[in-house]
């Protein structure tokens, strides 16, 4: 059985903070994913990973960078947490482009 | 840039009936691949059904067909039977190898189903 596993389904942080949310695979795909969804505007991808130490930037990547150090495992990290950040936070993974994704459970992010 | 729209953000079946899902897609590539997946209240997405671009027959899983019309850039979810546990947020989602894997999907549509 394929797994995502993501370190927090529930996370509460202050504005300004650093925030690191972690996402580890053990299936040994190649590319993984992070997403925000907020309701009304679906999944919106954040930034991608085809490789080890190779990101790509998605469609709203204003705020975040992310950290893959290892195949099994891709970092998600808010600089400077800002409200607007509040959202839930899907992490995914998938062999190949052509194979399916799987997620793990997101993290509901308040920043207060 | 490829992108995905679903335009109905809310859909309603009854139990038993059939119901459709609309998406539309738009891309200047030949070979790419499009998905279904369901979000049901726990939260955890599913692959629903997959179908590779250039297959022309459109994929069948069980109760769960796709109308893929490569032309008009439209894969329409058909959920035959329809119960209970169909109940979900919908997303269409296209993923091609030319842009490196990268999965983008729609906005969702939230399918309730009454007894």
């Amino acid at each position: 059985d394929v797994k995502v596993t993501q370190s927090s389904r529930y996370l509460v942080k202050r504005t300004g903070e650093k925030v690191f949310l972690e996402c580890v695979q053990d299936m040994d795909h190649e590319n993984m994913f992070w997403y925000r969804q907020d309701p009304g505007l679906g999944l919106r991808l954040i930034y991608f990973s085809y490789d080890v130490k190779m990101k790509e930037k998605g469609d709203i990547p204003e705020g975040y960078s992310v950290s893959r150090e290892k195949k099994e495992r891709f970092s998600l990290i808010l600089e400077s947490a800002s409200t607007n950040q509040t959202s839930m936070y899907l992490c995914a993974s998938s062999l190949n482009p052509g194979r399916e994704a799987f997620f793990g459970q997101g993290t509901r992010l308040t920043v207060v | 840039a490829q992108t995905v729209t679903q335009s109905q953000p809310e859909m309603s079946v009854q139990e038993a009936e059939t119901v459709t899902l609309s998406c539309t897609y738009d891309t200047s590539e030949s070979d790419y691949y499009l998905f279904w997946y369901k979000q049901p209240p726990s939260r955890q997405m599913i692959l629903v059904i997959r179908q590779e671009a250039y297959k022309q027959q459109n994929a069948t899983e069980n109760r769960f067909s796709v109308n893929f019309q490569k032309a008009a850039k439209s894969f329409s979810l058909k959920i035959s039977d329809s119960q209970l546990g169909d109940a979900a947020m919908y997303f269409c989602a296209y993923s091609s190898r030319n842009q490196g894997g990268k999965l983008i999907f729609g906005q969702g549509t939230e399918l309730s189903v009454k007894p």
